[in-house]
């Protein structure tokens, strides 16, 4: 079974663009979940969606927006970048079968603002 | 919101020694998920705990879900250079999917 795939794997960008990045998940797998990893703030939850509808949000602005195709597939897009959105972007797919299931992550998207 | 603490922030040992960290928290959790990351990889899945007071081997890997709901531990034996990495614990809420991290346990063996 393929595993959770990020594409990109690296990105640099400049101050003020927008980016979007995709995750497939583990086929079968109907939930993802995004998280932000920084050196300062740890691993970070971004949102969740399941069945294409965002289930769970974390704290973070609006410019953090995501969405979720009728396959699972997901991307998520940040508008107006900052210097301080770099960071490792991860994706985690997740059966769901109910709220307590294995969480299993791609290798990311490292994100450099500039 | 709640808060994971995570303990050793990191450690260094010797190989064939025993390696011992821990998760506290604030909050009760449904799940208790531990992970090792390596340099520019994603986190990946050692060990998931469902019940209160379970006791899971996976290899030289050993983790326990604490009674109270608001604990885990993971144990490492007979270290192993490859065992070097960041090691996180995760906490699964009750009410969703979302999962909370600790700070991380950065892992040096040495041969």
């Amino acid at each position: 079974k393929a595993g959770v795939t990020q594409t990109p794997r690296y990105l640099i960008k400049t101050r003020g663009q927008q980016v979007t990045l995709s995750c497939s998940p583990i086929s079968g797998h109907r939930s993802v979940s995004w998280y932000q990893q920084t050196p300062g703030q740890g691993l970070q939850f971004l949102f969740e969606y399941f069945s294409e509808t965002q289930r769970n949000k974390g704290n973070f602005p609006g410019r953090f927006s995501g969405r979720q195709f009728s396959n699972s597939r997901s991307e998520m897009n940040v508008s107006t970048l900052e210097l301080g959105d770099s960071a490792l972007y991860l994706c985690a797919s997740s059966p769901a079968q109910d709220r307590g299931t294995e969480a299993f992550f791609g290798q990311g998207t490292r994100l450099t603002v500039v | 919101g709640q808060q994971l603490n995570q303990s050793p922030q990191s450690m260094f040992i010797q190989e064939g020694e025993d390696v011992s960290m821990n998760c506290t928290s604030s909050s009760i959790f449904n799940t208790w998920l531990w992970y090792k990351q390596e340099p520019g990889e994603g986190p990946v899945l050692l060990i998931a705990l469902y019940k209160a007071g379970e006791l899971t081997s996976n290899g030289r890997l050993t983790a326990q879900f604490g009674i109270t709901r608001k604990d885990s531990f993971l144990n490492i034996s007979a270290s192993i250079p490859s065992d070097v990495g960041i090691y996180f614990c995760a906490g699964q809420e009750t009410s969703g999917s979302r999962l909370t991290f600790g700070e991380g346990t950065q892992l040096t063996v040495n041969p």
